[in-house]
């Protein structure tokens, strides 16, 4: 079993949709936690992060974090056509960083 | 801002055949990281450096070796390619959120070995 679950998708959803990407993890000892999203033939780059539980909002995108469950979740409200990318979580201990697989989200116009 | 340059974007090599890819970072950052990523597997740590003149082994380190050559500076070395290194890597750095998970990250060197 992965330390980092994450459905690889593909995702498609029209404009304006609401978007929900999900990872699960089994080490309990990660306190941040974070999303990174990447596009086509580029690196990846810092979304969001949010320490332990708890909710964090950035303008379209709400980050969730339900530790006691080992489940976090990142939305996307109205989405648009720029949103299209791979979306990566990973989650952190200490410095040590594992990441899930990515999830290959496409907004279509 | 470059921000992290890796350097080659592309290539190819023959199995048994030796190259390094090199990374420098013009944030002043004093962590850096090779990783590589491959389709289903995420990306996963090869070697990393704390600070300069440091380096650690991650996730999976066999067939690489590193050089901290400076702080700017991490370059990534295949000494014997073979056809499971094939992958995109990716070199990143990290200043003080390095603990908080804030990487940056280059724009990957794309490596096929036949």
């Amino acid at each position: 079993q992965k330390e980092v679950e994450q459905d690889p998708g593909p995702l498609s959803v029209p404009e304006g949709a609401i978007v929900s990407l999900n990872c699960t993890y089994s080490n309990s000892a990660f306190q941040y936690f974070m999303w990174y999203r990447q596009y086509s033939r580029k690196g990846p780059e810092l979304l969001m992060y949010t320490y332990s539980s708890g909710n964090k909002e950035d303008g379209r995108f709400t980050a969730q974090v339900d530790k006691s469950s080992k489940y976090i979740s990142l939305f996307i409200r109205d989405s648009q056509p720029s949103d299209s990318a791979t979306y990566l979580c990973a989650m952190s201990a200490l410095g040590d960083m594992r990441f899930g697989a990515g999830t290959r989200l496409t907004v279509k116009p | 801002n470059a921000g992290v340059t890796q350097t080659p974007k592309f290539q190819v090599l023959k199995t048994g055949q030796s190259m390094t890819l090199q990374c420098a970072q013009d944030m002043n950052h004093n962590s850096m990281y090779w990783y590589r990523q491959d389709p289903g597997m995420g990306l996963r740590l090869i070697y990393y450096s704390a600070s300069e003149g440091t380096t650690d082994k991650g996730e999976v380190p066999n067939g690489y070796n590193v050089s901290r050559l400076n702080k700017r500076e991490f370059s990534l070395r295949l000494e014997s390619a073979a056809p499971s290194q094939t992958s995109v890597y990716f070199c990143a750095s990290a200043g003080p959120g390095q603990y908080t998970g804030e990487l940056f990250f280059g724009e990957g060197s794309r490596l096929t070995v036949l």
